[in-house]
């Protein structure tokens, strides 16, 4: 069975730029999450989709990120304009909807330099 | 405060040490607890995943959750030159929001 997969692995891209990032979930599974590492931080939740519906952006840090799960399969991060702080290793994870906990599986996650 | 706290070491052992990984929380509402494994450049790997107080054993990993005192432990026996890597604990509440909430992680070398 495939795991959760991230495209690209890698971006360099100019402040002011705009940049989407992408996550196929691991089928079936009906939760889609984001979450991000700035460097020296710890890993921090950006949002949760259930199917197609946002459950929980509590996360995301501001307007210019903008996330999508159209159709309830893969979803997109889209940032724009990008700032320096917005750096980082953004890794997607994927759950079954299970009552009670659910076991989250992360992807490889991408590289995000904002030069 | 941080809710989940880790010492993110660097933590340097001899192959077949017995490792000790600790975090602790200051969320009472939380009831999951997971240790993730991550090797460089790669995503976290769940290794072990809890349910409120108690032991977990899976191979040569332990997990413990102590509610009473909000302390987290990984225990790693005859640890391996393959077992390097970052650790990671996270935790999350039950119901309501799904959100893990990590610690900083923990980077381990088991010494050949």
């Amino acid at each position: 069975e495939a795991g959760v997969t991230q495209f690209p692995s890698h971006s360099v891209i100019e402040k002011g730029q705009t940049v989407t990032l992408r996550c196929d979930p691991i089928s079936g599974h009906d939760n889609l999450y984001w979450y991000r590492r700035v460097m020296g931080k710890e890993i921090k939740f950006l949002l949760h989709f259930v199917k197609e519906s946002k459950q929980d952006e509590s996360g995301m840090p501001n307007n210019r990120f903008l996330a999508e799960r159209t159709g309830g399969t893969y979803s997109t991060l889209k940032v724009q304009p990008a700032e320096l702080e917005d750096s980082g290793v953004y890794f997607c994870a994927s759950s079954q909807r299970l009552a009670g906990g659910n076991e989250q599986f992360f992807g490889p996650g991408t590289r995000l330099t904002v030069l | 405060q941080k809710e989940v706290e880790q010492d993110p070491g660097p933590l340097s052992v001899p192959e077949g040490a017995i490792v000790s990984l600790n975090c602790t929380y200051s969320n009472s509402a939380f009831q999951y607890f997971m240790w993730y494994r991550q090797y460089s450049r790669k995503g976290p790997e769940l290794l072990m995943y809890t349910y409120s107080s108690g032991n977990k054993e899976d191979g040569r990993f332990t997990a413990q959750v102590d509610k009473s005192s909000k302390y987290i432990s990984l225990f790693i026996r005859d640890s391996q030159p393959s077992d390097s890597a970052t650790y990671l604990c996270a935790a999350r509440t039950q119901g309501g929001s799904e959100k893990l909430v990590f610690g900083k992680g923990t980077k381990l070398t088991v010494n050949p």
